[in-house]
């Protein structure tokens, strides 16, 4: 089946870095994407990774290895606004987007 | 307006009643969906209206009835629902085809409680 892995819970400080770990096994792969959610609100995008190397977008960045089947999104000088749930998703063959059930990011003062 | 709108934002229900969700985009997008987000859960995806193409998950309980009008607009239908459909549904919208990714705009939600 398809799995897309992602850690429940994260805690990290404000000002810090904080890296969010996704690992995924799917049938085919045409992409991988990082949404942002904030209590309440619509998932918003962040990323999208298609080839192997990392994407910088401001204080964010998307890491990807296909051969590992991995991605990790990079949160550098952390606000308290940041703290968000944020999900991963890969493109199948198919081109359905496969969901991680999402990673809640709790910034402490 | 702007983006993805949804109504409405709350909404209780007892098991015998009939209510529709709804959802229009402003984007010019040529797609619609509808997903099931409960907590601690992927989302799930119900349906896709794809250029006026409607595409079902099979497992959606037939409690569930989409609505696409026009590509602007979309419905959810609920009648007979269980406890268990309580969650957040999302509308999203895309650009199908063309250059670049499938990036979905998503609504807020509604926030469904079945009583």
């Amino acid at each position: 089946g398809q799995n897309i892995d992602q850690p429940t819970e994260m805690t990290a400080t404000e000002g810090a870095i904080v890296q969010i770990n996704c690992t995924y096994q799917t049938s085919g792969f045409n992409g991988l994407f990082w949404y942002q959610q904030h209590a309440g609100e619509a998932p918003t995008f962040l990323s999208y990774n298609v080839l192997d190397g990392l994407e910088e977008k401001g204080r964010f960045s998307s890491f990807l290895s296909r051969s590992k089947g991995y991605s990790y999104l990079l949160l550098k000088e952390l606000q308290m606004k940041d703290s968000a749930s944020y999900l991963c998703a890969v493109m199948d063959s198919n081109y359905q987007l496969i969901w991680g059930a999402g990673t809640k990011l709790i910034i402490k003062p | 307006e702007t983006g993805v709108t949804q109504t409405p934002r709350h909404l209780v229900m007892g098991m015998t009643n009939k209510k529709s969700l709804k959802c229009e985009q402003h984007l010019g997008h040529n797609a619609m969906y509808w997903y099931k987000q409960s907590a601690k859960k992927p989302l799930e995806l119900m349906f896709v209206y794809s250029l006026e193409e409607r595409v079902e998950n099979n497992s959606v309980p037939s409690r569930f009835s989409p609505e696409c009008p026009n590509s602007s607009h979309l419905f959810l239908h609920l009648h007979t629902l269980q406890p268990e459909d309580s969650a957040l549904y999302l509308c999203a919208s895309s650009q199908v085809g063309g250059s670049g990714a499938n990036v979905l705009t998503f609504g807020a939600g509604s926030r469904l409680t079945v009583l």
